[in-house]
């Protein structure tokens, strides 16, 4: 079992509609957990991070968090075509070191 | 958020020959960086850990004697690839935690190595 898991997609919303990714991790002491953009060729952007069970949002973007089953989602809002790209989902162990775990990243395709 | 820089950006490179990448924190002092690579259509993969004044942490499978990781200053870190091949042709890219917290990591733009 990989320690973060994502459906590589792709996945294909239509424009303004939701875009939901998912993501499950494996280490019940995962702390915090990240999500990241990915554009192709280029290195990922940090969207939003989630420590605790619940929503979070900012503008279009909502974390949701369910640490019992151990999987964190992200919503994304009026969903535009220049949102297409490569969404990671990262999770941070915690302790002294601070690695961020990375799942292989679900392709969103948003159709004009 | 946080900004770091990479350079360079691309190099192409013959095999046999050692290549050097750099990356900086531009606006704030990082004790702490990472290197990962990526290859095509897969995920980051976590090749080290660098730390300032002491020796970096390598993940397992990595070669410390190939990559060599130098943290000289509280802004720069570099990684060398000796010996380059053909299958270390990848995306290296390096990450620095942010004023944000230990926990959020801001990425530099990454540098495309293709050794012939």
């Amino acid at each position: 079992q990989k320690e973060v898991e994502q459906n590589s997609g792709p996945l294909s919303v239509p424009e303004g509609a939701i875009a939901s990714l998912n993501c499950t991790y494996s280490d019940r002491g995962s702390q915090s957990f990240f999500w990241y953009r990915q554009y192709s060729g280029k290195s990922p952007e940090l969207i939003m991070f989630i420590y605790s069970n619940g929503d979070k949002e900012d503008g279009r973007f909502t974390a949701q968090l369910n640490k019992a089953s151990q999987y964190v989602s992200l919503l994304i809002r009026d969903s535009q075509p220049s949102d297409s790209a490569t969404y990671l989902c990262a999770v941070n162990r915690g302790g002294a070191t601070n690695k961020l775990i990375f799942g292989t990243g679900t392709l969103l395709a948003v159709q004009p | 958020g946080a900004v770091v820089s990479q350079h360079p950006s691309r190099v192409i490179c013959k095999s046999g020959t050692s290549v050097k990448i750099e990356c900086r924190s531009l606006d704030f002092q990082a004790t702490t960086m990472f290197w990962y690579r990526q290859f095509p259509k897969q995920s980051l993969m976590l090749m080290a850990t660098s730390n300032e004044g002491s020796k970096a942490t390598y993940e397992q499978g990595v070669e410390k004697d190939k990559f060599l990781i130098n943290h000289a200053s509280l802004t720069l870190s570099t990684l060398t690839v000796t010996s380059a091949h053909p299958e270390d042709s990848s995306f290296y890219i390096c990450s620095a935690p942010g004023r944000g917290g230990q926990e959020t990591q801001y990425f530099g733009p990454g540098t495309r190595l293709l050794v012939l």
